[in-house]
């Protein structure tokens, strides 16, 4: 069972708050990664980190930012939510012997008004 | 870019029926994995196939890889209710160094009682 949180599960907020989403796993894994994924649409990588102090951007554009300061925790980080920022957020965590079995958290849906 | 293809989009079926659905490409995969995605929930890893021509079986389920590892299937036998949801497919990014992975836009499926 794998062991990877996100808070919240669901948010509603205005245009020009900032935000960040929390993601956490307990399973000591390196390497960690944030998608989006729209409403029927495949998921993107928006970021992704190696390991503490990584961070590299992934392939879909993204004006959120991340950090990694501790292995078990990877947030992401909105300045100022605009409504184009409106989608579910995946963050998933996978370890060097399988690095494409990735294990994902039950997302935040995000809705910005 | 890789692109991965699945069909059906969408597949509703009676329970105790078969199925089967695609996974395709026009580019050669190191390995494809199955993920399946329950409304709300993140994707849960399902089965890696890694060989050309590998087949594994997860119970009632069936995966595929095909002989030029392009393509994937995967057959439910008799299938249940509790099969429901997004299945999706996905494989690692040719793009670099990220160990991010693909994702197609899933199979919808619904299994009616």
């Amino acid at each position: 069972e794998a062991d990877i949180y996100q808070t919240p599960r669901y948010l509603v907020i205005g245009t020009g708050k900032k935000i960040t989403l929390e993601c956490s796993q307990t399973m000591g894994h390196d390497k960690m990664y944030w998608y989006q994924q729209d409403p029927g649409m495949e998921l993107h990588l928006i970021h992704y980190s190696y390991g503490v102090n990584s961070t590299e951007k992934g392939d879909l554009s993204s004006e959120s930012t991340v950090s990694r300061i501790r292995t078990e925790h990877f947030p992401l980080t909105l300045e100022s939510a605009r409504p184009s920022h409106t989608s579910q957020y995946l963050c998933a965590s996978g370890d060097d012997r399988d690095p494409y079995e990735q294990y994902f958290g039950p997302g935040t849906r995000l809705t910005v008004t | 870019t890789q692109l991965l293809e699945q069909s059906p989009q969408f597949l509703s079926i009676q329970e105790g029926e078969n199925l089967t659905v695609y996974c395709n490409s026009s580019s050669v995969f190191s390995s494809l994995q199955w993920y399946r995605q329950e409304p709300g929930e993140g994707p849960v890893l399902l089965v890696t196939v890694v060989t050309g021509g590998e087949v594994k079986k997860l119970k009632r389920l069936t995966f595929q890889f095909g002989d030029a590892r392009k393509d994937s299937s995967l057959h439910i036998t008799a299938a249940q209710t509790g099969d429901t949801g997004l299945y999706l497919c996905a494989g690692p990014d040719s793009g670099g160094g990220a160990d991010g992975l693909t994702f197609g836009k899933g199979t919808h499926l619904i299994i009616q009682p």
